[in-house]
Formats: C-alpha cells, sequence, structure tokens
C-alpha cells in the first residue's frame, strides 16, 4: 500500500463550489504540505503543517484552507473554486527528526469549469 | 516568486547518452535536493547535496553544487529509457520548506 494517499484522484467541479482534497499517510510523519503544479511553473506551496497545532501559509495560500485533523491527515479545501484552481494538486510528508527529503502522494486531478 | 530555474526546460537524448541539467536558485540554501517526477505521477527524491558539499554520487547520478553561482547540475550517466521522466530541483533554507525549480523534462530515445 501507498505511503500517502489522496483523494480523489481526479475531480471535475464548477466555478463557486466547495471542494475538499485529502491526503492520508502512514509514514508516522510530523510534517505536512500541499502543492500545486501548473505547467511551466514547478511546484508551488500552498500551505504546510509541522505537527496539528500548527498550520503556515505558502506561497500562494490564497482562496484556499487547510485543515490537519489528525498527525496522519491534511484536507485542502477550495472554499469558492474558480477556473484558475485548475491543476494538479500534491501532498507531501517529511519527517522532522530523520532529514528535509519530503515524500509525494500520487497527486490530485482537479478541473475547474 | 522564489522560484528557481532549471535550464534547458528540455532535453532530448540517445539511450546510453549521458544527460545534463542545471538549476540556479536565489537564496542562501542549507541544502539542494533532485527529484524526478514521471508523466502526471508523484515526485521521487533521488538525491540531497549540503550546502558545505560540491560534489555527491549515487548509482548513476552525480550532482554538484556551486554555492557562489548558486547553481547545481545533475548528470545521469549511461541513460536509459526507464529515466525518461521531469527532474526539479528544489532548495531549501531555514524552516526546511522546499523551494521548486521549473523543471526539465528529459526524453530518452531508444
Amino acid at each position: 500500500d501507498a505511503d500517502v494517499t489522496q483523494t480523489p484522484r481526479n475531480r471535475i467541479t464548477k466555478t463557486g463550489k466547495r471542494i475538499m482534497l485529502e491526503c492520508s499517510q502512514t509514514k508516522g510523519h510530523d510534517r505536512m504540505y500541499w502543492y500545486r503544479q501548473d505547467p511551466g511553473l514547478g511546484l508551488r506551496l500552498i500551505y504546510y503543517s509541522f505537527d496539528v497545532k500548527d498550520i503556515n501559509k505558502g506561497e500562494i495560500s490564497d482562496g484556499y484552507s487547510v485543515s490537519r485533523q489528525a498527525q496522519a491527515k491534511f484536507s485542502l479545501s477550495l472554499e469558492s473554486a474558480i477556473p484558475n484552481q485548475t491543476a494538479l494538486y500534491f501532498c507531501a510528508t517529511s519527517d522532522s527528526l530523520a532529514g528535509e527529503t519530503q515524500y509525494f502522494g500520487p497527486g490530485t486531478r482537479l478541473l475547474v469549469l | 516568486s522564489q522560484q528557481g530555474e532549471e535550464d534547458p526546460q528540455a532535453l532530448s537524448i540517445q539511450e546510453g547518452e549521458n544527460a545534463t541539467m542545471n538549476c540556479s536558485y536565489k537564496t542562501s540554501i542549507n541544502n539542494l535536493q533532485w527529484y524526478r517526477q514521471n508523466s502526471g505521477r508523484g515526485l521521487v527524491h533521488l538525491i540531497l547535496i549540503r550546502s558545505n558539499e560540491r560534489e555527491k554520487h549515487s548509482g548513476r547520478l552525480r550532482v554538484t553544487l556551486d554555492t557562489s553561482k548558486k547553481s547545481s547540475s545533475l548528470l545521469i550517466t549511461a541513460s536509459r529509457a526507464a529515466d525518461t521522466a521531469s527532474y526539479f530541483c528544489a532548495s531549501v533554507f531555514g524552516n526546511e520548506k522546499l523551494t521548486f525549480g521549473t523543471g526539465t523534462r528529459l526524453t530518452i530515445i531508444p
């Protein structure tokens, strides 16, 4: 089984809808991250969390919110989806005691119409 | 944007040849990492080089780091078809957030 899972893997939604992307991990890592990937721009950090009670904004947090419900779960919400949020979204984890390497989920492909 | 740049954006070589990708970053770093992404899938960590290191090897991978030029290069020797992927550098400073480059799309021609 994959160590970092994301649901759903694909999602089509309409402008103005609220949607949630979920990430779960079985690696026991304390740190979790959400990124979006657009063609030609690489990955950009949306939000990150270093512990259950810790939430931090990344480079492009506007229009997004997150919830760290437990050490193993980190959810990303789009409060009111807009077409330019169409992208590939990745969750990642890392272990603060083991170094800076991040482990990525398989991604969620989101299309906002 | 704090994103780094990678060069070239795309590279096609024959199987068995060496592939070199370059990365530039904008701030001082603790370390620099390279990741591989197969089409539409999650990134996989390849190698990490610390700011006090100049060169590092892992199998067919060789990474160099020049902190005075804020640049790094990734060399893949004796390329294989399975190396076809996008390659991203990611710089780390301070509280260990990664700042990714824009990526190099590598195609190995059998």
